[in-house]
């Protein structure tokens, strides 16, 4: 099993580009979440599915678009993106779990450096 | 206040040191907790979920106190290969009964010789 897998693992971006970041995952995972990671901030979540077909947004949705359009990838949209989203984008994805203990591994992606410049 | 807080550190700790790390969160609906393991430009890879009745795993132990809603991770004869970043994470309910993670920014821990 490849786990979670992201495509691309670098770019550099001009102001006002757009870009489609995939991740995919071969591990039957229902749930799939979008993060972006900045110097000193940790991770905030930015859009999340619960499942094919299902979008939600998280902290910092502002400027990103995701669709799920088949149970094994998520795809994160910059239509214009702007110097503010330079940053290490990482997705992750866990099973759906409904026993004593709640939530479960959530397994990551190595991560895609994106620049804008 | 940010729902998930610790500590930036860094903690420089000599080999073979005790080291213990806090993590407070506001949320007192919050259904799970974890310790992750974050390397330097690598992706976050989980240390040890954290129950209620706490759990040790070889060098590692984890203990939840919900009444004063903190989470510790105390790590006993440190290793240099500790040296890392280590992230809190609190599980609340999103869409739909999901559980979404929130995670802390962090703790730097560097071991030296």
């Amino acid at each position: 099993n490849a786990g979670v897998t992201q495509t691309p693992k670098f770019r550099v971006l001009k102001t006002g580009q757009s870009m489609t970041l995939l991740c995919a995952q071969d591990m039957n995972h229902e749930y799939m979440y979008w993060y972006r990671q900045d110097p000193g901030m940790g991770l905030r979540l930015i859009h999340y599915s619960v499942g094919e077909g299902t979008t939600a947004k998280g902290e910092v949705p502002d400027g990103y678009n995701v669709s799920r359009l088949k149970k094994q990838n998520f795809l994160l949209g910059l239509e214009s993106a702007a110097p503010s989203q330079t940053s290490v984008y990482f997705c992750a994805s866990n099973r759906k779990s409904g026993g004593a203990f709640f939530g479960d591994e959530q397994f990551f992606g190595p991560g895609t450096r994106l620049t804008v410049l | 206040r940010k729902e998930v807080e610790q500590d930036p550190g860094p903690f420089n700790v000599p080999e073979g040191a005790t080291v213990a790390f806090n993590c407070t969160y506001s949320n007192s609906a919050s259904q799970s907790f974890f310790w992750y393991r974050q390397d330097c430009r690598k992706e976050p890879k989980l240390l040890m979920s954290v129950y209620s009745s706490g759990n040790e795993d070889g060098r590692f132990t984890a203990q939840l106190n919900r009444a004063s809603q903190y989470i510790s991770l105390l790590i006993r004869d440190s290793k240099l290969s500790d040296s890392a970043t280590y992230l809190c994470v609190v599980n609340g309910v999103g869409l739909g009964g999901s559980y979404i993670p929130t995670f802390g920014r962090g703790t730097s821990l560097i071991v030296h010789p």
